[in-house]
């Protein structure tokens, strides 16, 4: 099965840097998942590792360790439609199991 | 394309009613999903898809049916609605060539069991 973990709630100031830590135990492992989702809305892909070290995608950049079963989501240069969920998600075969999500909340 | 529609928006029930969640995809993918949401919780797999006229159990399938007549299409069922059944319903696609397996969703949809 899968044991996935994630912070419940973080909060910045705008402009600034958020790292958001996902941990995972798992039987299996093909790739690990970043969605974002704003409140009352679906959500929407934002990265995918499947090879350990970094991906960056303009101010969103996300990190990998698969032997510390281990990801991070880096949100730089916050700005205030940052404020939503972001959702951690392990990938095996074709089906995810995500984790519960960070709220991030962006303080002007 | 439309990507993933879902209907209805909104829905209310009683408990006991049964009703029919509608989701359709126009990106001819073979994968399709249906997870719920809880407050302060994870998605939660329902049931799932891999083409028309396979479906399988994922987590949390107790109270509900789906089929898959095409690949377009992957209705959700509820028969003998219960309060527990409140949630926001989420259904989803994802491509087979490529690929991460990435998933895309539809908007939700928002019942109350009352």
């Amino acid at each position: 099965g899968q044991n996935i973990d994630q912070p419940t709630e973080m909060t910045a100031t705008e402009g600034a840097i958020v790292q958001i830590n996902c941990t995972y135990q798992t039987s299996g492992f093909n790739g690990l998942f970043w969605y974002q989702q704003h409140a009352g809305e679906a959500p929407t892909f934002l990265s995918y590792n499947v090879l350990d070290g970094l991906e960056e995608k303009g101010r969103f950049s996300s990190f990998l360790s698969r032997s510390k079963g281990y990801s991070y989501l880096l949100l730089k240069e916050l700005q205030m439609k940052d404020s939503a969920s972001y959702l951690c998600a392990v990938r095996r075969d074709y089906k995810l199991s995500f984790g519960a999500g960070t709220t991030v909340t962006v303080r002007a | 394309n439309a990507g993933v529609t879902q209907t209805p928006k909104f829905r209310i029930l009683k408990i006991g009613q049964s009703m029919t969640l509608q989701c359709t995809q126009d990106m001819n993918h073979n994968y399709m999903y249906w997870y719920r949401q809880d407050p302060g919780m994870g998605l939660k797999l329902i049931y799932y898809s891999v083409g028309a006229g396979i479906t399988d159990k994922g987590e949390v399938p107790n109270g509900y049916n789906v089929s898959r007549s095409t690949t377009e299409d992957f209705p959700l069922r509820l028969e003998l609605a219960a309060p527990s059944q409140t949630s926001v319903y989420f259904c989803a696609s994802s491509p087979t060539t490529g690929s991460s397996y990435e998933q895309y969703f539809g908007p939700g949809t928002r019942l109350t069991v009352t």
